[in-house]
């Protein structure tokens, strides 16, 4: 089981909103930057959000994060087909001394 | 811009060694906070941090991992290698190297390696 939890999938209709969580402890995201990652099929992960809520260059404002004590959220608004992929959340546990990485959240816009 | 390749064996047997190496461009270890990781994905599952290597030499590895994994860096050769023994087929899986500068920022393509007799 991952150290981080994220719901397995989430799905909305295109233009809509979507909310990804990303659950983990005093350990990690309490006290640690939170990255999301965006994984089309067949891919190679990209880097969608770092140090919680700052996006790369290149990367749309349709996608923001946010970080709350022990949780992290990742929404994609404007929805569009091609935002079908898998997201991941990360950070490090200090206590593990390790990266960890969520378990996943598959998005289908419908 | 940076980039980042991976390369190595596609098939090992059960109780071999792997060995991955990471072939880069566009940055260097002589920035300070440059780091250089490997992160694996079995088939159908999620991200799986491996080992990680800083700037200073510093390294980190996957706890339940740590005493099958090895990874060094050559500067002259742009290169970060990833030492992997007594390979099991629960090791099969994409492998990946990234940039980390606070984030992994840059992801190689990829390379799969499947361990079977």
């Amino acid at each position: 089981q991952s150290v981080l939890t994220q719901p397995p999938s989430v799905s909305a209709a295109p233009g809509q909103k979507v909310t990804i969580s990303c659950s983990g402890s005093s350990s990690n995201i309490a006290n640690n930057y939170v990255s999301w990652y965006q994984q089309l099929p067949g891919t190679a992960p990209k880097l969608l959000i770092y140090e919680n809520d700052e996006r790369p260059s290149g990367i749309p404002d349709r996608f923001s994060g946010s970080k709350s004590g022990t949780s992290a959220t990742l929404v994609i608004t404007g929805l569009q087909t091609g935002d079908e992929a898998d997201y991941y959340c990360a950070t490090w546990d200090t206590s593990l001394s390790a990266w960890v990485f969520g378990g996943g959240t598959k998005l289908t816009v419908l | 811009q940076i980039t980042l390749k991976e390369s190595g064996p596609t098939l090992v047997k059960p109780t071999q060694t792997l060995t991955l190496t990471c072939t880069f461009s566009g940055f260097s270890f002589s920035t300070n906070g440059v780091g250089v990781g490997w992160i694996r994905q079995p088939p159908g599952k999620a991200l799986e941090w491996l080992a990680l290597i800083y700037w200073d030499d510093d390294k980190r590895y996957r706890p339940s991992l740590k005493s099958r994994l090895t990874i060094t860096k050559d500067t002259s050769k742009n290169q970060v290698v990833l030492r992997m023994t007594n390979m099991d087929p629960v090791d099969t899986a994409t492998y990946y190297c990234a940039h980390r500068k606070g984030a992994f920022d840059v992801w190689g393509q990829g390379t799969v390696v499947t361990v079977s007799s």
